[in-house]
């Protein structure tokens, strides 16, 4: 199984300030499609997991471009340009290159 | 507007059977693979079984494979999570996802199993 790491395990972020989460795989999510199957969703508080970014770095319907997502083969990450407070909650990775999908641990987003 | 609506969860007791379902609306149900995917109190996101559009396809989980069984009918928009052998592991949340090109991009509000004695 692919094993999804990230980092941090929780951040404390001031209004308008960035935040950047970071996740690592175990093996490339580049397919020989050439795409790479990463994606990042956020689960705020009492509501389910909604997507943010698709493949790596296209930023799914409605999703502000405060979020960018970046990074390739075994390394990514998750930016927020500019925190705000709906923003809370947790995020997590997700590889969709092989089976068992996989998620990250999951980054706990709160504010100052 | 897609909606995703799962049932069927509750209290069991371990060893029992359940099975949840989840209603799909404001898209082509039968152009979509579908996923189950759930969450452990407090703990994050597992994938649980996946199931094509048609129904000929399924997969799971290591950790549910033999004891669950995904699928769906396209006549009816729903899909279905049959659950055998229950343990107290599977208490969880399941959530019901939409697969699209954009992987999971609508989830159900999720429908809470706990296996008690």
């Amino acid at each position: 199984d692919i094993v999804m790491t990230q980092t941090p395990l929780s951040l404390s972020v001031t209004p308008g300030q960035p935040a950047s989460i970071s996740c690592k795989s175990s093996q490339s999510l580049l397919n020989s499609d050439g795409k790479t199957y990463l994606y990042w969703y956020l689960q705020k508080p009492g509501h389910s997991p909604q997507l943010l970014i698709y493949e790596v770095s296209s930023r799914f319907s409605g999703v502000p471009d405060r979020f960018s997502g970046s990074g390739s083969g075994t390394d990514f990450t998750l930016k927020i340009s500019r925190v705000e407070a709906d923003d809370v909650g947790v995020y997590y990775c997700m590889q969709g290159i092989n089976l068992p999908l996989t998620f990250g641990g999951g980054t706990k987003v709160e504010i100052k | 507007e897609v909606h995703l609506v799962e049932s069927g969860g509750g209290l069991v007791q371990p060893g029992v059977s359940l099975r949840v379902s989840c209603a799909a609306s404001g898209f082509t149900f039968r152009s979509y693979w579908m996923h189950w995917v759930r969450q452990a109190p407090g703990k994050g996101l597992v994938w649980v079984s996946r199931i094509s559009g048609d129904g000929s396809t399924t997969n799971y989980a290591d950790s549910v494979k033999g004891r669950f069984t995904i699928s769906r009918d396209n006549a009816k928009n729903t899909l279905y999570l049959q659950m055998n052998s229950l343990r107290a592991e599977d208490t969880a949340v399941y959530y019901c996802v939409k697969d699209s090109v954009y992987s999971f991009d609508y989830w159900g509000q999720g429908t809470l199993l706990t296996v008690s004695s």
